[in-house]
């Protein structure tokens, strides 16, 4: 079956700090993968996506590029802010018979301190 | 524009209550999608909506009933519901088929935060 796995939090770094996020992924075929940001009580907002091999997403400084030969997917900023404070999912999407189904990595909590 | 928007933005209710969710999108959409978050958890899908029709039911107790009137709204009907029910519930939305294979990409709402008392 398809799954994503996430390195585990949270993670606390300094202002101006770098940021990795470490995600793999388990599917058949060519999933799209995609990062989402969830800050405390809102909902998942989409932060970035690739739909195929080599592909690149990028938003507001963050970055993750799609490498098939590791199933990686990791997530990286230059420089984070304590506005980045948040919790991270990262995830595939396959199609399915009904529809089409996001499978979740158990999500990365980002405090970011001044 | 890529908003969702979902009312009510929480709720308390009583077991014996009946209550319903609501959620719209305005972007030609055609799939709309129910979740349930617990705390500190990822998103755990509920029902998939294809062109107002049901087509994915993760083997969700039916006092969760949810209906799809239209394109624009999805709705969440919840009746006898239970304590461990208090969740945050999330509509999302996207273009479904008309975008293809699995490039489909879902926008969420802000959420509903429910509490079953």
């Amino acid at each position: 079956g398809n799954s994503v796995t996430q390195m585990e939090g949270p993670v606390t770094l300094s202002e101006e700090a770098f940021l990795t996020i470490n995600c793999t992924y388990t599917a058949t075929g060519y999933p799209s993968l995609f990062w989402y940001v969830q800050y405390p009580g809102e909902g998942l907002q989409l932060l970035l996506k690739a739909t195929k091999a080599d592909d690149k997403g990028s938003n507001k400084g963050f970055e993750a590029t799609y490498r098939k030969e590791t199933t990686s997917f990791h997530l990286e900023k230059g420089s984070v802010q304590v506005s980045d404070s948040a919790v991270y999912f990262c995830a595939l999407s396959r199609i399915t018979g009904g529809g089409n189904k996001l499978t979740f990595g158990t999500g990365t909590q980002l405090k970011v301190e001044l | 524009d890529t908003e969702v928007t979902q009312t009510p933005k929480h709720l308390v209710m009583g077991m014996t209550n009946k209550k319903s969710l609501k959620c719209e999108q305005h972007m030609g959409h055609r799939a709309m999608y129910w979740y349930k978050q617990k705390a500190k958890k990822p998103p755990e899908l509920m029902f998939v909506y294809s062109y107002e029709k049901l087509s994915i039911n993760e083997s969700v107790p039916s006092r969760f009933s949810p209906e799809c009137p239209n394109s624009s709204l999805l709705n969440l009907h919840l009746h006898a519901l239970q304590p461990e029910d208090s969740a945050l519930y999330l509509c999302a939305s996207s273009y479904g088929r008309l975008a293809g294979a699995d490039t489909d990409t879902q926008y969420f709402g802000p959420g509903t935060r429910l509490t079953v008392l």
